[in-house]
């Protein structure tokens, strides 16, 4: 069964500390991953998205990392703000038909406290 | 910036209610999406479609409907509305199916 598990469910962190969010998944055959952003009462935003031949991509202070042999991801925050609280999804995209389906996770509820 | 706009953003109605939520794009995208999410689970895919005409069902067994009349519209509609129906509902737009998808800011609709 695809699926995407997301750890951890929630995190505290105070500002200026660095944080890392993990992302595992079952799906295949697989196409890409993505990382997207949730303020709260907000649609989500994309952070980035990496094929099975990337293994780093950086948007700012966000660095995802992908080992498409493990099937894991990570989101690493620097120097973490205030406005960098927010859900943090990890969505995977299969290629196993012209839709394109995609896998959402739960998401990593992030709340960065001054 | 995303350039695509839900209305209304929040939706209080009693049962029995028609509703019609409102999803405009100006991107010129083709594909459309509309997913709900509940507090702290995934989003649901529950109708898509591929351009004009064109509208499928999700993953999710959903008693709403959609239309695609023109390239930037893609209303949803709920013919009687239920408690069961409360939950964020978000539109979304790509350049394909597997391009970045840039969702609107959600409606909040709660069914009493």
């Amino acid at each position: 069964k695809n699926q995407v598990e997301q750890s951890p469910q929630s995190l505290i962190i105070l500002e200026g500390k660095n944080c890392t969010l993990q992302c595992n998944y079952t799906v295949s055959p697989f196409s890409n991953l993505r990382w997207y952003k949730q303020d709260t009462g907000r649609g989500p935003v994309s952070l980035t998205i990496m094929t099975f031949s990337e293994n780093t991509k950086s948007n700012g202070r966000y660095t995802a990392t992908l080992d498409a042999d493990t099937k894991q991801s990570s989101l690493h925050i620097t120097a973490s703000q205030l406005s960098d609280s927010a859900s943090y999804i990890c969505v995977v995209s299969d290629r196993g038909s012209t839709l394109g389906r995609l896998y959402f996770g739960r998401g990593t509820q992030l709340t960065v406290w001054p | 910036e995303a350039d695509i706009y839900q209305t209304p953003r929040y939706l209080v109605i009693g049962t029995g209610k028609k509703i019609t939520l409102e999803c405009s794009q100006t991107m010129g995208h083709d594909k459309m999406y509309w997913y709900q999410q509940d507090p702290g689970m995934e989003l649901h895919l529950i109708h898509y479609s591929y351009g004009v005409n064109s509208t499928e069902k999700g993953d999710l067994s959903s008693e709403s409907t959609v239309s695609r009349i023109r390239t930037e519209h893609f209303p949803l509609t709920l013919e009687s509305a239920r408690p069961s129906h409360t939950s964020q509902y978000l539109c979304a737009s790509s350049d394909g199916p597997r391009e970045k998808l840039f969702f609107g800011s959600g409606t909040q609709l709660s069914v009493l």
